[in-house]
């Protein structure tokens, strides 16, 4: 198995650029979540889904939409970069009948 | 708001000795913890777990260890080698959402 698998690893955008970062696992894992982690701040949840067909705003949802239309991928959409979403992202999965979570390698996004 | 919190933002070591984390956190609802390590451009990887009905649980060179009444727990790392090296952090997993920890970065000196 693959795991979790990210892209792209790096990217830079000008402010008010969109784009998509792609999350998927194959270990047909129900739940997966996406973070951002920031220094001294931890790993704060933006968006999750339970399921196929299912989302929901995490702790910091703003500026960011996702979807998840098969169990295995889950994009995070930045509408329009800015500045303050400059950070990593993690994107993690695992089974509904476990806490344990699996972590992408991550996405360092940077926003000028 | 609920948190968690790490005593020592880093941590040095000589290899082979124990290593001890720590980690405060302040919701009593919280039923599950999490132990994770991070290494320099990587995601988090799981360690360790335990629930809120168990003081200790052992894995392999690791040891956690909960008390409730203070709200504390902490990861002892036995024999510490230079691939422990690494950014470690708690997880507390309460009603709904999950709340992680900043982080205790260890070196292990050789």
């Amino acid at each position: 198995n693959a795991g979790v698998t990210q892209t792209p690893k790096f990217q830079v955008l000008k402010t008010g650029q969109s784009m998509t970062l792609q999350c998927a696992q194959d270990m047909n894992h129900e739940y997966m979540s996406w973070y951002r982690q920031d220094p001294g701040m931890g790993l704060r949840l933006i968006h999750y889904s339970v399921g196929a067909g299912i989302t929901d705003q995490g702790e910091v949802p703003n500026g960011y939409n996702v979807s998840r239309s098969t169990t295995e991928d889950f994009p995070l959409r930045l509408l329009s970069a800015a500045p303050s979403q400059t950070s990593v992202y993690f994107c993690a999965s695992r089974r509904g009948s476990s806490y344990e979570q699996y972590f992408g390698p991550g996405t360092r996004l940077t926003v000028t | 708001g609920e948190s968690v919190g790490l005593h020592l933002p880093t941590l040095s070591v000589q290899e082979g000795d124990n290593s001890i984390i720590n980690c405060a956190y302040s919701n009593s609802a919280s039923d599950y913890f999490i132990w994770y390590k991070q290494e320099s451009g990587k995601g988090p990887q799981f360690i360790i777990d335990i629930r809120s009905n168990m003081d200790k649980r052992q894995g392999q060179r690791v040891t956690v260890l909960l008390n409730k009444t203070v709200k504390h727990l902490s990861l002892q790392i036995a024999a510490t080698q230079p691939g422990d090296s690494a950014v470690y952090f708690c997880a507390e997993k309460g009603a709904g959402k999950s709340t992680f920890g900043d982080g205790t970065t260890l070196t292990v000196k050789p």
